[in-house]
């Protein structure tokens, strides 16, 4: 069965400080790669989007970009954190290229920026 | 433009007593349509899809949506609500010109009281 892991889980930074944040899925290949944003635990803002290795679709104009290494990987990072960078980030996953396919999410990571 | 708008910020309900949380979209072509629920500091948990077919669907937890094309809705039910139903509840759409997005509304929050 497929899983998906997303680390951190919590993690605070100073503003101006660097970002990582890593998701992996397993048991499957080529997946459709997401990232999500969610401030103060309502409304999800899809940030990012991968096909597949190397490609990459930015919703959102921000100080946020992302990265697909590998088949099964994708990194959200930043350079220099803003403290309107705060929020609950998940990653999330899907199979194929229908549109009925579902949407499976990590279960997140707090970010805190101080 | 497509979007979803889930018109209530809070449902409340009596334990025992049957639950219905809205949902409403405007999309070009078939609607996907999805429900997700999430927990407090959890990542979303798929609950159903509606692609084709019967316009009632069943899903994870005793829950069920009514897809009705002539009112745009989809409204998630369940005919008994459980205190532990209580939780925060989101619809979403796949948007038909790209298979790889999927747009969530606002989320509805869904307590249920002893």
């Amino acid at each position: 069965s497929q899983t998906i892991h997303q680390w951190p889980a919590t993690l605070v930074q100073p503003v101006g400080s660097p970002l990582s944040l890593e998701c992996t899925v397993e048991g499957t290949s080529n997946p459709n790669l997401y990232w999500y944003r969610q401030a103060a635990g309502r409304g999800l803002q899809l940030l990012f989007y991968s096909v597949g290795i190397g490609q990459i679709s930015s919703e959102v104009p921000q100080n946020l970009s992302a990265s697909r290494p590998q088949d099964r990987q994708f990194i959200l990072s930043s350079k220099k954190l803003l403290l309107s960078d705060s929020g609950f980030y998940l990653c999330a996953w899907s199979v194929g290229r229908g549109t009925g396919n579902t949407i499976y999410f990590g279960e997140g990571s707090w970010l805190t920026v101080v | 433009a497509q979007s979803v708008a889930q018109p209530e910020d809070q449902v409340n309900v009596a334990e025992g007593n049957p639950l219905t949380v809205k949902c409403t979209y405007s999309v070009s072509g078939n609607p996907y349509l999805f429900w997700y629920v999430q927990y407090p500091n959890r990542g979303l948990q798929f609950l159903l899809k509606y692609i084709t077919g019967d316009n009632l669907v069943k899903g994870s937890y005793g829950f069920e949506a009514e897809f009705n094309k002539s009112q745009t809705s989809f409204h998630l039910k369940k005919p008994s609500a459980l205190v532990s139903d209580s939780a925060l509840y989101f619809c979403a759409v796949r948007l038909y010109s790209s298979a790889s997005k999927i747009i969530f509304g606002s989320g509805t929050r869904l307590s249920i009281r002893p």
